[in-house]
């Protein structure tokens, strides 16, 4: 299994739908996970962070199987500004190198 | 409060130039951090720093690649000499600890083509 493995996408969802994303690891020592969110062109910034079972934030919920060794990322009623790529990211144990899934791109429609 | 600061933005460079991209961190960070990301292999953590000191360069590709922090405030990544596959965008990211891993926050990138 790869270190971070994401849902390949594209999604392409109509406004007001719920999308999810699945994104799975493979080191069973990592604590801590977060999902970035990276607009067309710009840098990435932290959208969500998991430290337990999971974490909810207005219409995105993270959620975390560690038994399964995946997380997910659930946006309720989708909004044209959530179209952007969704990166997975997985602290391989207690040190600061990240590692990133290749991300999942969305795209909200009217 | 300002971000992470990247320079340049853009740089177009030929094969065999000297590449120099520059980072000043967020002031009280003690953790910078150098990315990569390309379409094929996505976003890349090639080295980083604590507190000035490199910790982690298994990320850097080659020997062609080097990156130094001679302070708090500013970091450079130097690609020497650059070749076509060096083309990508180029993040600075910093970070402050607390606990065991703290929000990094990424700079606007630059740009590298390499012709």
């Amino acid at each position: 299994r790869k270190e971070v493995e994401q849902d390949p996408g594209p999604f392409n969802v109509p406004e007001g739908a719920t999308v999810a994303f699945n994104c799975t690891y493979s080191n069973s020592a990592s604590q801590s996970f977060f999902w970035y969110r990276q607009d067309c062109r710009k840098e990435p910034k932290l959208l969500m962070s998991v430290y337990s079972s999971g974490n909810e934030d207005g219409r995105f919920t993270a959620q975390l199987n560690r038994a399964s060794q995946y997380i997910s990322l659930l946006i309720r009623d989708s909004k044209l500004s959530d179209s952007a790529t969704y990166l997975c990211v997985v602290p391989p144990g207690s040190n600061y190198k990240l590692t990133f899934g290749k991300g999942t791109l969305l795209t909200v429609n009217p | 409060d300002a971000g992470v600061i990247q320079s340049p933005r853009h740089e177009v460079t030929e094969m065999g130039q000297e590449v120099t991209l520059r980072c000043k961190p967020i002031s009280g960070h003690d953790y910078l951090f150098w990315y990569r990301q390309t379409m094929m292999r996505g976003l890349e953590l090639l080295i980083y720093f604590n507190n000035n000191v490199p910790i982690d360069d298994s990320g850097m590709p080659e020997d062609r690649f080097s990156a130094k922090m001679p302070n708090a405030s500013f970091s450079t990544l130097k690609i020497q000499p650059s070749e076509p596959r060096d083309s990508a965008v180029y993040f600075c990211a910093s970070s402050r600890r607390e606990g065991v891993t703290d929000t990094q926050y990424f700079g606007p990138g630059t740009r590298l083509t390499v012709l």
